[in-house]
């Protein structure tokens, strides 16, 4: 089982607004971030801090966060998008990472 | 740019030991500022944090598998390494190492960068 809570799978028309969330009870307390993989390839860092955005991540690509639950926004998604996405937080001691189960999101 | 490679057998039969190195290029590993870590990923599912090294010689290891872990650094060369003791199929995965750049932070990071993986199979 995961401390970090993510819905299996996400699908959207391209052009649309994909959300996914990541629930777990440390996320009042440390921060979220957030990885794109896509098949065959490592994962990328594309959020930080529940809300920061590495350089040369796309502005379409945005994280917020309210109580337990943090939320990574993709608007407009486009084909290039589809993807596995975690969320990674720390333990419920704050000790070390955890990551989320996982999302799988598919443009339809 | 910041590089890591991860370098090892690609299969180690069960009960042995698994042996992985990372090499870093673009930056060094003793540098204060970041902590070295391990990551696998079981074929189809999702990551699972193993340990990290701070560039004093720190280290902190999943709980699960705490035991079984050792890892270690070699300066001179700006390399990183894991070692996994009694392996079984269940440590079939693929392996990646990355940098957490949380400095003196005691708290996790994230992983802004990431080796390719090495994919390791566990099999006689």
């Amino acid at each position: 089982s995961y401390e970090l809570t993510q819905t299996p799978s996400v699908s959207v028309s391209p052009g649309q607004t994909a959300r996914i969330t990541c629930s777990g009870d440390i996320l009042p307390k440390e921060y979220a971030y957030w990885y794109q993989q896509k098949p065959g390839q490592a994962p990328v860092l594309v959020i930080y801090k529940d809300n920061e955005r590495p350089s040369g991540i796309p502005e379409r690509l945005s994280g917020s966060s309210s109580g337990t639950t943090v939320t990574l926004t993709i608007s407009g998604v486009q084909a290039e998008d589809e993807a596995d996405y975690y969320c990674q937080s720390a333990d419920s001691s704050g000790s070390y990472p955890v990551f989320g189960g996982g999302t799988k999101l598919t443009v339809l | 740019q910041v590089l890591l490679q991860e370098s090892g057998p690609g299969v180690v039969k069960p009960s042995q030991t698994l042996s992985l190195t990372c090499t870093v290029s673009g930056g060094s590993i003793s540098s204060g500022a970041y902590w070295w870590s391990w990551i696998r990923q079981h074929p189809g599912k999702g990551l699972e944090w193993i340990g990290y090294m701070h560039y004093t010689g720190r280290t902190y290891c999943n709980p699960s598998l705490k035991s079984r872990i050792i890892i270690s650094k070699d300066t001179s060369k700006n390399q990183f390494s894991l070692i996994l003791s009694s392996v079984t199929a269940a440590d079939t995965a693929v392996y990646y190492c990355a940098r957490d750049p949380r400095g003196s932070s005691s708290e996790p990071g994230c992983f802004d960068y990431w080796g390719q993986g090495i994919l390791v199979t566990v099999s006689s």
